[in-house]
């Protein structure tokens, strides 16, 4: 099956720049994550959607960055205006909806976006 | 949630067994072990889970101490493209049907010749 899509894979703007990343979640998934990830440390989630509502946006600095999940599939993450401490890289998961234990409670990564903020 | 301690780093000669401990002390009794791993410029894969008793994979095994307050992954013969972080990660309890993966910074792995 295709794995999670995300684009674009590199980024490099100027700080108080915006910029857009998009994730294109496996097929069937209905629940989608973004994670920030910053050089040396470990995956942070800054928000994670069930089909096309919000179940967890605690760690997203709301002041600038925005999320949506349209129609339930496809994710955009927008970060306006950006900072210097917003270089990292974006990921995005995707799980289904977990029934018994079991593989199909695992989170499938997509290769991240790595934004440069300079 | 409960929270998870691992070696910041560990390295291991090609062939050899690699085995890499997590303390999760806090852990409930309904909370599972989780462990990803991410190859440099990639992001996390899932290798193996496991609630009380040791699971077993095609990637790797996972031995879970009685007390189920730590864990060890063990790759059996590990190989050059096994470098990699491995995180450990306890699943917090659930709600509305979905968990959230929480990230430490893992255990980087280096497997050398």
């Amino acid at each position: 099956e295709a794995g999670v899509a995300q684009s674009p894979r590199y980024k490099i703007i100027e700080k108080r720049q915006s910029v857009a990343f998009w994730c294109n979640p496996i097929s069937g998934h209905a629940t989608l994550y973004w994670y920030q990830q910053i050089l040396g440390q470990g995956p942070k989630l800054l928000i994670q959607f069930q089909n096309n509502g919000v179940v967890d946006d605690s760690q997203l600095p709301k002041d600038r960055f925005s999320a949506e999940r349209l129609k339930g599939v496809d994710s955009t993450l927008k970060i306006q205006p950006a900072k210097l401490e917003d270089s990292a890289v974006y990921l995005c998961a995707s799980s289904s909806l977990q029934g018994a234990r079991g593989a199909d409670t695992e989170a499938f990564f997509g290769q991240g976006t790595r934004l440069t903020v300079v | 949630d409960a929270k998870t301690t691992q070696p910041t780093s560990m390295d291991c000669a090609e062939g050899r067994a690699a085995n890499l401990p997590c303390n999760h002390s806090t852990i409930s009794g309904n909370e599972y072990v989780y462990w990803y791993r991410q190859i440099h410029s990639q992001g996390p894969q899932y290798i193996i889970h496991g609630l009380k008793n040791n699971e077993t994979n095609e990637m790797a095994s996972l031995i879970i101490t009685e007390d189920r307050k730590s864990s060890t992954l063990i790759l059996p013969h590990a190989t050059l493209r096994d470098t990699a972080v491995y995180y450990c990660i306890v699943r917090p309890t659930l709600s509305g049907g979905s968990y959230i993966p929480t990230f430490g910074r893992g255990t980087s792995l280096i497997v050398h010749p």
